[in-house]
This record gives structure tokens, C-alpha cells and sequence, in this order.
């Protein structure tokens, strides 16, 4: 597609339930990255996946956070049992490659846990 | 350590000049980013800068000096549309993550 897609764009959930949260990058990007952004707050790294692997999970915060990725493309962020602190906007970024190119964010998924 | 600092808010006045610095200390160097992201919505790619100097694009210009380990990004003739927070982001060349600054927020008034 001509850009990153995520979808919804807005989640709003109780406490305890499971989230899934998608991501469609653009056409050929073979990296793909989340990042989560608390409101008012910087970019929090999560996962980054180059292919269908990910090479570094060291941003999980917990292991209630779980990510996967279809080939090279879809990727899917689910966070079981949500919490309160899991309300932020879920950023989803894809690059050419790793070693080169600029980042594309997508619209990010707006998360409320209630 | 990583470590990208920025200031945290700034205001200017529409139609003037604003710099905005950025800092860092990273174990590896393999370019620096400027990105804007307006309130609610996600950041967008403004420069990128892996040789020391000056980028000009636009109203925009970003510098670099990798010896000092400093950028900044220079915005001319101001418009209220500018307010926005700017992230300064500096890619690690151990493993080609992206470090992030907390972003600088810009308040433009009239």
C-alpha cells in the first residue's frame, strides 16, 4: 500500500481483557518496528522485526506482550490481560531495511483500558 | 549508555527563526533523524543527516557534528502550523535501532 496502515484506530477495552492490534506496513519494507507512546511522553521501543523475525523483543514490558509477523508483511502486537498502564497509542513503523532508509509511521492504534 | 537529549518545550513567534539541539551519547553511529509529530497524530520524516554539515530543505535545515556528538534543527519564517513536538532520533550501527530523544515541543505564537 502507499502507506504504514494500523487498525482500529481506537481501542477501548476493560481491564483483563486481551488486545490484538494490527499493522500492514508499506509494500516491500522487510523492517518493521512498534513502539508505544504514553500520552504527553516520548517513544517507547517494543519489538522490531526484520523479515518474519525479530531480532530484538528487548522492549516487551512484560510477557503479556506478544507480537508476530506474516512473511513479510502483517504484523500483529496482543497484549493479554490488559492493565490500566497499557493505555497509550501503539505506533506501528516500517523501513526499506534496517541498515537504510527512513522510518514510515502508521496512525497508530489509540489503546484504553479501563 | 544511550542517551539523546532535547530540550523539553520551546516557543517562538510566528514568522521568526527557532533552533532546536539535540545531544547525544550512543556506543555506535550511523545517522541522525528529525522527525514531527502534531499533537494526536504520528511522527513524519524531516531530515536525515550521516555526514557532518548542513541539510537545507525548505524552511527547514538540520546540521550535523558527529565529533561533538550535536545536531540541530533549524526552522525559518515560522508559521503557526509548525506547532508540533520535533524527535531527535539517532540510529545505533551495532544493530541499526533507532535511539529516540523525548521530543521537543514548539509553541509558536502570533
Amino acid at each position: 500500500g502507499a502507506g504504514v496502515s494500523q487498525s482500529p484506530s481506537n481501542k477501548v477495552t476493560e481491564k483483563g481483557k486481551d488486545v490484538e492490534l494490527r499493522c500492514d506496513p508499506i509494500s516491500g519494507h522487510t523492517a518493521l518496528y512498534w513502539y508505544r507512546q504514553r500520552l504527553g511522553q516520548g517513544l517507547e521501543f517494543l519489538i522490531y522485526f526484520q523479515g518474519n523475525s525479530a531480532p530484538d523483543k528487548s522492549g516487551l514490558p512484560s510477557d503479556r506482550f506478544s507480537a508476530e509477523r506474516t512473511g513479510e508483511s502483517v504484523s500483529t502486537l496482543t497484549i493479554q490481560r490488559t492493565q490500566q498502564e497499557d493505555s497509550a497509542v501503539y505506533l506501528c513503523a516500517s523501513s526499506l531495511g534496517a541498515s537504510g532508509g527512513k522510518l514510515v509511521f502508521g496512525p497508530g492504534t489509540r489503546l484504553t483500558v479501563l | 549508555g544511550q542517551n539523546i537529549d532535547q530540550p523539553t518545550e520551546m516557543t517562538a513567534t510566528e514568522g521568526a527563526i527557532v533552533q532546536i539541539n539535540c545531544t547525544y551519547q550512543t556506543s555506535g553511529f550511523n545517522g541522525l533523524f528529525w522527525y514531527q509529530q502534531h499533537a494526536g497524530e504520528a511522527p513524519t520524516f524531516l531530515s536525515y543527516n550521516v555526514l557532518d554539515g548542513l541539510e537545507e530543505k525548505g524552511r527547514f535545515s538540520s546540521f550535523l557534528s558527529r565529533s561533538k556528538g550535536y545536531s540541530y534543527l533549524l526552522l525559518k519564517e515560522l508559521q503557526m502550523k509548525d506547532s508540533a513536538s520535533y524527535l531527535c532520533a539517532v540510529r545505533d550501527d551495532s544493530n541499526y535501532q533507532l535511539i529516540w530523544g523525548a521530543g521537543t515541543k514548539l509553541i509558536i505564537k502570533p
